[in-house]
């Protein structure tokens, strides 16, 4: 079965500086998907980013971006010029391509502070 | 800009009352899924529907839990009866089933159950 991990409870980041979230998952699968979400104390579930696993280009969406490495199974997000409005819970999440299975794994999520 | 709403956003009952949580998913999407948050156990998915069909709702409580999607703009998820164990968030998530869905969610039902 697959499994992703967030060793990181907790990160903090000072405004403007640039702060990377780890997640790393298991799974037997060559092809998946792979997912950012955000949420904020509003406890909306906000899509940051998204990769494919047969791309091997990193994903990226304005000051996020992404680390993945297939092989050692790792999918970390990288948050450049940090804003106040950054501070939520992140969240990352493995999607499998099997037919009819259309189920996501959630990470158990790392809280992000910004410091001012 | 399209998205996925619930209603109501938050809800106090007491226990051993009915709770009914609504959904409708952005225009066009053909799977919604349910899921429970709380703080020990995370993102919990309860039930998923494909074209209104049931997919698999093995995460629900089956005694008192039940979800149904009576057409494609609204799906429900309904407690009775209601514990206090079951106070959480309750999000409402949609995508369309391509193989390269994205699920988009609702900002969620907050429940509590006194």
């Amino acid at each position: 079965a697959q499994t992703v991990t967030q060793s990181q409870p907790e990160m903090s980041v000072q405004e403007a500086e640039t702060v990377t979230l780890s997640c790393t998952y298991d799974t037997s699968e060559s092809d998946y998907y792979l997912f950012w979400y955000k949420q904020p104390p509003s406890r909306q579930m906000i899509l940051v980013i998204r990769q494919e696993a047969y791309k091997q280009q990193n994903a990226t969406e304005n000051r996020f971006s992404v680390n993945f490495q297939k092989a050692a199974k790792s999918f970390s997000l990288k948050i450049s010029d940090s804003q106040l409005g950054d501070a939520a819970m992140y969240f990352c999440a493995y999607r499998s391509p099997t037919s009819g299975t259309y189920k996501y794994i959630f990470g158990t999520g790392t809280r992000l502070k910004v410091l001012a | 800009d399209a998205r996925v709403t619930q209603t109501p956003r938050d809800k106090v009952t007491e226990m051993g009352q009915e709770v009914t949580m609504r959904c409708q998913p952005i225009l066009g999407h053909n799977t919604v899924f349910w899921y429970r948050q709380t703080m020990m156990q995370g993102l919990e998915l309860l039930a998923y529907f494909r074209n209104r069909a049931p997919l698999d709702d093995s995460g629900m409580p089956k005694d008192r839990f039940s979800a149904e999607m009576p057409d494609a703009t609204l799906a429900t998820l309904k407690i009775q009866p209601s514990e206090p164990r079951d106070s959480a968030v309750y999000f409402c998530a949609s995508g369309f089933g391509t193989g390269q869905e994205t699920q988009y969610f609702g900002p969620g039902t907050r429940l509590l159950v006194l």
